[in-house]
């Protein structure tokens, strides 16, 4: 039981490349999530989708784009990359009646230059 | 006003002391509050949650509520090395299961 694992660990991207960073979870959970970490910010909501089919956004979602390919798997994707969206980003999930509960991954560190 | 704010520390304790940590929330409809501890390099990981005014136990950790205050701490007690760590409050507002409103976290030092 992997729990949530997120691809890639590290990352490093030009100005305008575009990538998708990975999330999977094993605990056949409902709901699962997308964060970003910066210093002195504290953890904000990108995205979530409550369930498979659906998403809606977080706190910070401007520059990003999000798929829940299924019920194990949430992709985060960075159209154009900005140096402002350097940062450490997490994904979480949650089980149905217990979504305050979440469970992180290791998360992705990205470096946009 | 920030939504959900902490003295970022660092706070430093000796070993075997009660560290306290606390947090202030400025939307009085926030229904449930939560500790996440963050080792360096790491991701967060739930440790306490309370949803009633007043104090709730679980082994050395004790988190306590003041709903009218809107403030929420936790107390460590028997400080150990390990416990180390940056602890974030976390608050779930009314109108969205799903939306956790983190703060900056509060840097703890546990000193041998």
């Amino acid at each position: 039981n992997a729990g949530v694992t997120q691809t890639p660990k590290f990352q490093v991207l030009k100005t305008g490349q575009s990538m998708t960073l990975q999330c999977a979870q094993d605990m056949n959970h409902n709901s699962m999530y997308w964060y970003r970490q910066d210093p002195g910010m504290g953890l904000r909501l990108i995205y979530y989708s409550a369930s498979e089919g659906t998403t809606d956004k977080g706190e910070v979602p401007n520059g990003y784009n999000v798929s829940r390919l299924n019920k194990r798997e949430f992709s985060l994707r960075l159209e154009s990359a900005a140096p402002s969206q350097t940062s450490v980003y997490f994904c979480a999930s949650s089980e149905e009646g217990r979504e305050e509960t979440q469970y992180f991954g290791p998360g992705t560190r990205l470096l946009v230059l | 006003q920030k939504e959900v704010e902490q003295n970022s520390g660092p706070l430093s304790v000796p070993e075997g002391a009660i560290a306290s940590l606390n947090c202030t929330y400025s939307d009085r409809g926030s229904q449930s509050f939560f500790w996440y501890r963050q080792y360096s390099g790491k991701s967060p990981e739930l440790i306490m949650f309370i949803y009633s005014n007043g104090d709730k136990e679980d082994g050395r950790f004790t988190a306590q509520l003041n709903k009218a205050s809107q403030y929420v701490s936790l107390l460590i007690r028997d400080s150990q090395p390990s416990d180390s760590a940056t602890y974030l409050c976390a608050v779930k507002r009314g109108g969205s299961n799903y939306k956790l409103t983190f703060g900056k976290g509060t840097l703890l030092t546990v000193n041998p």
